[in-house]
């Protein structure tokens, strides 16, 4: 079954407002990483996050990881029109480190 | 340093016809994966390889695909007899040695082949 499943499966918001998108997976993780993907491209890695750790900040990008809830959550403060792609969470396990599994995508759309 | 080289990026191929894609991973980077992206999904994890060495085929369909990551040159997926099925986004992705992947350190993708099967 599909490990991350994320949350919402598109949204659509004005420009300059925070976009929050979630992903629960369902077995340990070793880290949890974000993904985003313009149409038409490859993945662009935006953030990891260890087991281990809670939160993690990079420029408008803040990511959190509950691992006793199993979910994590990426929110894009002050969004820009550029913001606009889809965004995925990908878990790997201790046991299979590199073996990523990828969720079904936010598809965020940012209004100008 | 250039990025993960995928070729071609755009195939179309007519059913029964055979589909080779081509991975050149970042230099230094001696483990590459593949995944598949079928429209309006997630990646899936296809297979993961070293030089030589199939690791992990555990996403593999078990007939008509095949990958390689020979001693020199690129990784090739190949896919025989494609169906209108096989239809998707492959991405390559490759990373360092093993120790440095297993502590979490990035994979990075390359911008994919869109196979076309018509």
């Amino acid at each position: 079954s599909q490990q991350g499943e994320e949350d919402p499966q598109a949204l659509s918001i004005q420009e300059g407002e925070n976009a929050t998108m979630n992903c629960s997976y369902k077995t340990s993780i070793n880290n949890l990483q974000w993904y985003r993907q313009n149409s038409g491209r490859g993945l662009v890695h935006l953030i990891l996050i260890r087991s281990n750790e809670r939160e993690k900040h990079s420029g408008r990008l803040r990511v959190t990881l509950d691992t006793s809830k199993k979910s994590s959550s990426l929110l894009i403060t002050a969004s820009r029109a550029a913001d606009t792609a889809s965004y995925f969470c990908a878990t790997a396990t201790i046991q299979g480190a590199q073996k990523l599994v990828f969720g079904q995508g936010t598809r965020l759309t940012i209004n100008p | 340093n250039a990025g993960v080289m995928q070729n071609p990026r755009h195939l179309v191929r007519r059913r029964g016809q055979e589909a080779r894609l081509r991975c050149s991973p970042m230099k230094g980077h001696s483990h590459v994966y593949w995944y598949r992206q079928l429209p309006e999904e997630g990646l899936k994890f296809m297979v993961y390889l070293q030089k030589e060495n199939i690791i992990d085929e555990s996403g593999m369909p078990k007939e008509r695909f095949s990958a390689e990551f020979p001693k020199e040159g690129p990784s090739i997926l190949r896919i025989q007899q494609v169906v209108r099925g096989d239809s998707a986004a492959y991405f390559c992705a490759s990373s360092p040695r093993h120790r440095e992947a297993s502590s979490g350190n990035t994979i990075y993708f390359g911008e994919g082949s869109w196979l076309t099967v018509v």
